[in-house]
């Protein structure tokens, strides 16, 4: 069964980058043609897409946060992950990774991961 | 972006019943892009309908989505226990993809 796990640091100072990574177990990220998302959930506000990539490196991102973010594949160590550069307090969330189907249906996520952005 | 406005917030019912959420688009949702993922404290969001009315793998008849163009409906018949969770409405079919508030369901 297909599993993905968040991993990171769950405090990061304002100004410096977020930077976490998907663990992929039960399937591989290059095995089949999906694509691989981000997503967060800043406290009392609805989900938010941040991006999505695919294993032979093509990218979309949500286009508020474009300026800010790179995903990238790691397909060796079955791993995809997020940088989120110049932090505020309004980037503080729960963070997933989900599997996209490549019309953004998100068909299995990880449990999710509390990011707080302060000093 | 498509706004999504989810009704009620809370809808609190007892096991048998049935439960109907609202979700209202500010847009018209092309194609009928629209999916329901229920939520669970500590556990990953499940995907439980696309295409507004399609059921993902493995989950119940109990789950029933509808609707087209602005307002879509997702229908929990039977409610059972396992059903309290936090139900979210997505559109897909303008990017960016955008996420409803959710409606909390709490069954008595």
């Amino acid at each position: 069964q297909l599993q993905l796990q968040e991993s990171g640091p769950g405090l990061v100072k304002p100004s410096e980058t977020l930077s976490l990574t998907c663990t992929v177990s039960g399937g591989s990220i290059s095995g089949s043609d999906y694509y691989w998302g981000w997503l967060r959930q800043p406290p009392g506000k609805p989900l938010e897409w941040i991006g999505s990539v695919y294993y032979r490196g093509g990218t979309y991102y949500s286009p508020s946060l474009k300026s800010r973010v790179t995903i990238s594949v790691d397909t060796f160590q079955n791993q995809f992950s997020l940088k989120f550069n110049s932090v505020t307090a309004a980037d503080t969330a729960v963070y997933y990774c989900a599997r996209d189907d490549g019309n953004r249906v998100f068909d299995h996520w990880g449990q999710g991961t509390l990011v707080t952005v302060s000093s | 972006e498509i706004v999504l406005t989810q009704s009620p917030g809370t809808l609190s019912l007892s096991p048998g019943e049935r439960a109907t959420l609202s979700c209202r688009a500010s847009q018209y949702v092309r194609s009928r892009y629209l999916a329901w993922y229920q939520e669970k404290p500590g556990q990953a969001p499940r995907l439980l309908i696309y295409g507004a009315s399609s059921r993902a793998t493995g989950i119940p008849d109990r789950f029933s989505g509808s609707g087209s163009g602005t307002d879509f409906t997702l229908t929990i018949s039977r409610l059972e226990p396992e059903d309290s969770a936090v139900y979210y409405c997505q559109q897909y079919g303008s990017s960016p993809c955008s996420f409803g508030q959710g409606t909390k369901l709490e069954i008595k």
